[in-house]
């Protein structure tokens, strides 16, 4: 089955620091969803992006769909230690009922103060 | 808000031993989802229900079954439980007007 090449793989970086991750993929989609995943939890949605070029903010979180709508990439800015977890990106070619998300493999970040 | 409701939270089975994980939402959506998150592979489809009354295979359906019960409801079966099967099993279910799926905690499934 398909997935998304998501990178990095992880990280370790220190309180404050901007993040930055990205997903790419070898088919289109029309939207876009980040999602992230505190341990022990299910994941949570983040970003919701539908339009090529899209730029999407949430708080210190920025989001952008990729003009050739095969890549998104997710920004956090100022981290903080509730920022550990992983974050996953998803892709779909349509919202219809029939339709699937394909996931990314993560991306696990890890905040030291 | 409950959303996505899974049960059990934690398994452990004997090779071979069956067992059902539940799970229910309560938020009208038509789409449900079963998916697995093992290490490093990120989360693969098992199956999933379009809607009441249909089910259809994912990524990695091989040795699990589903039932879509109603609307709220949709189970996932492993008849015969292996060592591979060991993981983190997520129920989802989605909003169809914004492509946003809503997980349950997760199920942590051992099989010994």
């Amino acid at each position: 089955g398909q997935q998304l090449n998501q990178s990095p793989q992880s990280m370790f970086i220190q309180e404050g620091e901007d993040v930055s991750m990205n997903c790419t993929s070898s088919s289109i989609f029309n939207t876009w969803l980040w999602y992230k995943q505190d341990p022990g939890e299910g994941p949570v949605l983040l970003i919701a992006l539908y339009k090529a070029g899209e730029l999407t903010s949430n708080g210190r979180l920025t989001a952008q769909f990729g003009i050739t709508r095969k890549d998104s990439f997710l920004n956090i800015s100022a981290s903080i230690p509730s920022d550990v977890g992983i974050y996953f990106c998803a892709g779909q070619l349509s919202t219809g009922t029939a339709s699937k998300l394909t996931f990314g493999t993560g991306t696990r970040l890890q905040v030291t103060l | 808000n409950a959303g996505v409701t899974q049960t059990p939270k934690f398994q452990v089975l004997k090779t071979g031993q069956s067992m059902t994980l539940q799970c229910a939402q309560d938020m009208n959506h038509n789409s449900m989802y079963w998916y697995r998150q093992d290490p490093g592979m990120g989360l693969r489809l098992i199956y999933y229900s379009a809607s009441e009354g249909t089910t259809d295979k994912g990524e990695v359906p091989n040795g699990y079954n589903v039932s879509r019960l109603n609307k709220r409801e949709f189970s996932l079966r492993l008849e015969s439980a292996a060592p591979s099967q060991t993981s983190v099993y997520f129920c989802a279910s989605r909003d169809t007007n914004t492509g946003e799926l809503f997980f349950g905690e997760g199920s942590r499934l051992t099989v010994l």
